[in-house]
């Protein structure tokens, strides 16, 4: 099957700096991409959508300029976590859509100290 | 609107037994449905879909599922269960004509004892 990576997959980070998360599609181009959160023992909450060539979609309640997405070209979308938070702390996933079927990356668990 | 409903938090099951998770759905028009697995610290792993077709569904790792239509489930068996299958299971569904994102269930935790 398709392969999405997802880079870092861990990263701790000083309370008030910013944290890139990169999601790449390797053997597939992809137009959009998603970006998730999920707490411990829950479902995944859809942070945003991610379109090449245009602005992101934010879910509501999602802010904006805290988590800055750039679809930079139609293999990479990045999620940048700004002026970070221990609240931010999280497991993060990005998912690529190919055909009927959603492609995940591994998933970065950040922890902000 | 669509929406997955995963009764169950968590499935206990010994090993060498027959394994059920449980899924429900709703969606305007005809489904896409999917099933996940997620192992401590991973992304998503696809397990199988059902797009069309016959409703029994044979997926990774042993796992199928069963599409009904009149009770809008999808759900997720395995004749006999390992212990390596512990695991959290996510049931997804989509429409085949509306939104392309999948709607996910709140998972559910399978534990199988040795």
């Amino acid at each position: 099957g398709a392969v999405v990576s997802q880079h870092p997959s861990r990263v701790i980070c000083k309370s008030g700096t910013s944290v890139k998360i990169e999601c790449r599609s390797l053997d597939f181009q992809a137009t959009t991409m998603f970006w998730y959160r999920q707490f411990p023992k829950k479902s995944l909450m859809l942070m945003a959508t991610s379109n090449e060539g245009s602005k992101a979609t934010y879910e509501q309640g999602v802010e904006k300029d805290k988590f800055l997405i750039n679809h930079a070209s139609l293999t990479l979308s990045t999620l940048t976590v700004t002026s970070a938070h221990p609240e931010d702390s999280s497991f993060y996933i990005c998912s690529a859509p190919l055909g009927t079927e959603a492609f995940f990356g591994q998933g970065t668990r950040l922890t902000v100290v | 609107a669509q929406s997955v409903a995963q009764p169950e938090d968590q499935v206990n099951v010994a090993e060498g037994n027959p394994l059920t998770v449980k899924c429900t759905y709703s969606v305007s028009g005809n489904p896409y449905l999917f099933w996940y697995v997620q192992y401590p610290n991973r992304g998503l792993q696809f397990l199988l879909k059902y797009i069309t077709g016959d409703n029994l569904v044979k997926g990774s790792y042993g796992f199928e599922a069963e599409f009904n239509k009149s009770q809008t489930s999808f759900h997720l068996k395995k004749p006999s269960a390992l212990v390596s299958d512990s695991a959290l299971y996510f049931c997804a569904v989509r429409s085949s004509g509306g939104s392309y994102i999948p709607t996910f269930g709140r998972g559910t935790s399978l534990i199988v004892h040795p």
